[in-house]
């Protein structure tokens, strides 16, 4: 079965670097997504994406985050300047059609921590 | 906005017996709610859904009941294996706005004792 999957599977960065957490969507579908779950928390949206911009967002994703989809197979999640409070499991997911009523398909994640 | 509370936080049964966990929604407009099965180190597989049409939808040993009146939706889960050990989410989306956004619940850790 088609899985979407991400790299890497543990991220360690210093706070105030960049961070570029990569997603690989499987492949006919066309909308993309990234949650965030600090640990032992719920799971939080974070962007949505479509058509090569985004669709919809939340408040957690401020000017510090950005997405790209650079290529016909990868989805970038950027951290710009990475806080502690950004430590967290991220997952990317995406879904074939439009866009929340059908089920949509989870990676692994990344977890991300932050020094 | 939507705010999910799930119930109970863990969940500890006897291989064999029945697990259920509860979910309330504050947004009367939401009207899709799907629950994920999140196991150890992998990412939430949705498991089953419902939409605000119907009271209740089954799948094998896995049966998810909806109270729009209450506001309040369940997961039931017959006959529990020990590899249904897992963190559970229930999540609820509103097209309120254009948006459906899922709001999730903080999760229900079963643990299945052999």
């Amino acid at each position: 079965e088609p899985e979407v999957t991400q790299t890497p599977s543990h991220q360690v960065t210093q706070m105030g670097q960049e961070v570029i957490l990569r997603c690989v969507p499987i492949s006919n579908h066309l909308y993309f997504y990234w949650y965030r779950q600090i640990l032992g928390q719920k799971v939080e949206f974070l962007v949505s994406f479509y058509n090569n911009e985004i669709s919809e967002k939340s408040e957690i994703f401020d000017d510090q985050f950005s997405v790209e989809r650079p290529d016909g197979s990868n989805f970038t999640l950027k951290i710009r300047s990475t806080k502690l409070e950004d430590s967290a499991m991220y997952f990317c997911a995406s879904s074939e059609r439009s866009p929340w009523v059908v089920p949509q398909h989870f990676g692994d994640g990344t977890r991300l921590s932050i020094l | 906005g939507e705010n999910v509370e799930q119930h109970p936080s863990t969940l500890s049964v006897q291989e064999g017996d029945s697990a259920v966990i509860k979910c309330t929604y504050s947004d009367s407009a939401s009207n899709y709610f799907p629950w994920y099965k999140q196991e150890l180190g992998k990412g939430p597989q949705l498991i089953i859904d419902i939409r605000s049409n119907v009271g209740e939808k089954k799948d094998q040993r896995i049966a998810v009941t909806l109270n729009k009146t209450a506001k309040h939706f369940s997961l039931h889960i017959t006959e529990t294996q020990p590899e249904d050990s897992a963190v559970y989410f229930c999540a609820a989306s509103s097209p309120a706005g254009g948006s459906y956004i899922p709001t999730f619940g903080r999760g229900t850790s079963l643990i299945v004792h052999p």
